[in-house]
This record gives structure tokens, C-alpha cells and sequence, in this order.
């Protein structure tokens, strides 16, 4: 079955650059989505359409996609960044996935 | 701005039942796909299934299908979720979400409501 595949986890200091990937063989076809979910809250859409930004959210966070891996990028990460990060796509038969989730930890 | 509360959940012995509301404001509920997925304690998120904005098509996920039901009415701006055979492995918690349809297909989860907690024990 389909998967989409993301590290556990991935530590910075504050300011530092974090990357955060996802791997799956539908991506060169499909969109990669990317949400923030902050610990006891609802999960928030960082990143669609691969690139793109939802009003609102803060201009360090950027996402691309090359072949078979998507990146989640936030550029001068701050504390309040610390949360799982959750990259989210589609298949070709329709299913609708999320990633396992990675724990970003910003100290 | 949209807003999406989700109500419904709580203790259900295994193989009970249990509807799971999600009421919607802020928009037009009638022109949006609508989703619920859910997250079980300490673990990633799991889509669960999404209705078309007429009602007229519906998909779920294969853990769920054949046990559980989705269902809307747009005159009240309503969601709903109907699980029965309910096992231990449906503990989690419930999120409605608000979706964005791409040539009639779901695409993505735009607005997410706080959830609501289900636990079969």
C-alpha cells in the first residue's frame, strides 16, 4: 500500500534552518501538503500545493517538491515553531494519506 | 471566519454506537466537501471519510467501511459521523475538517475543527 514517509524527528536552535521531508512514489504526481499541529491542538495548513502559503501563516515556512520527496522548510525557526509536522497527500486511487508525522524540537 | 465544533464523543463499550455531530458556521456549508478524521492517542492522523457537498458521494477509509456512515444536512449546517460495531482500535480523538474538492475528488483538509474524544473500552 501507498506510504508517505517522514523522519520522527528533527532538532534545531532557534534561528537555525529545519527541513523537514516526505517521501512517497505519488508525489512527482501529486500535490504535497504540509500541516503544523501544536501539542493538545487542532492540526493548521502550513503548506499546499506543494509551495504555497495559507493567509496567516508566517513567511519562514516554504515547501518544495522534487521528484519522489516533498521538504517542509521554516527559514529561522522560532520556539513557537515546536510542534509535529505532518505532510498529507493523495494516491492515484483516491486515498487520502498522512505521513507519520515529525516531531520538530527548536531549542 | 469558519468555524467547526465538533460534539458526540465519549465511553462506548466495544461494539456499541456512537453519532458524532459537527456543526459548521462561517461559510457556505452547502458548497464544501466535507471530512472527519481522527487521531488516536499519541499516534499520527487518520483520514476517516468525506461526503460531497449534495450528499451525493461519500468514500471511506477500509478500516471504517461498512461500520460507520457519514452523513449531512445543509439546512442545518451539519455534519455528522454514525459508528457502530465499534472496536478498541476506534479510540481517538474525532476532527471534522473542511475540504477543498478538486475535479470532484477530496484534495486537501483546509479548516479543522478541536475535536471531539471517542473511547471504546
Amino acid at each position: 500500500s501507498y506510504e508517505l514517509t517522514q523522519p520522527p524527528s528533527v532538532s534545531v536552535s532557534p534561528g537555525q534552518t529545519a527541513r523537514i521531508t516526505c517521501s512517497g512514489d505519488a508525489l512527482p504526481k501529486k500535490y504535497a501538503y504540509w500541516y503544523q499541529q501544536k501539542s493538545g491542538q487542532a492540526p493548521v495548513l502550513v503548506i499546499y500545493e506543494d509551495s504555497k502559503r495559507p493567509s496567516g501563516i508566517p513567511e519562514r515556512f516554504s515547501g518544495s517538491s522534487s521528484g519522489t520527496m516533498a521538504t517542509l522548510t521554516i527559514s529561522g525557526a522560532q520556539v513557537e515553531d515546536e510542534a509535529d509536522y505532518y505532510c498529507y497527500s493523495t494516491d492515484s486511487s483516491g486515498n487520502l494519506l498522512f505521513g507519520g508525522g515529525t516531531k520538530l524540537t527548536v531549542l | 471566519q469558519v468555524q467547526l465544533v465538533e460534539s458526540g464523543g465519549g465511553l462506548v463499550k466495544p461494539g456499541g454506537s456512537l453519532r458524532l455531530s459537527c456543526a459548521a458556521s462561517g461559510f457556505t456549508f452547502s458548497d464544501y466537501y466535507m471530512s472527519w478524521i481522527r487521531q488516536a492517542p499519541g499516534k499520527g492522523l487518520e483520514w476517516v471519510s468525506y461526503i460531497s457537498s449534495s450528499s451525493s458521494y461519500t468514500n471511506y477509509a477500509d478500516s471504517v467501511k461498512g461500520r460507520f456512515t457519514i452523513s449531512r444536512d445543509n439546512a442545518k449546517n451539519s455534519l455528522y459521523l454514525q459508528m457502530n460495531s465499534l472496536r478498541a482500535e476506534d479510540t481517538a480523538v474525532y476532527y471534522c475538517a473542511r475540504v477543498i474538492a478538486v475535479a470532484g475528488n477530496a484534495e486537501y483538509f483546509q479548516h479543522w475543527g478541536q475535536g471531539t474524544l471517542v473511547t471504546v473500552s
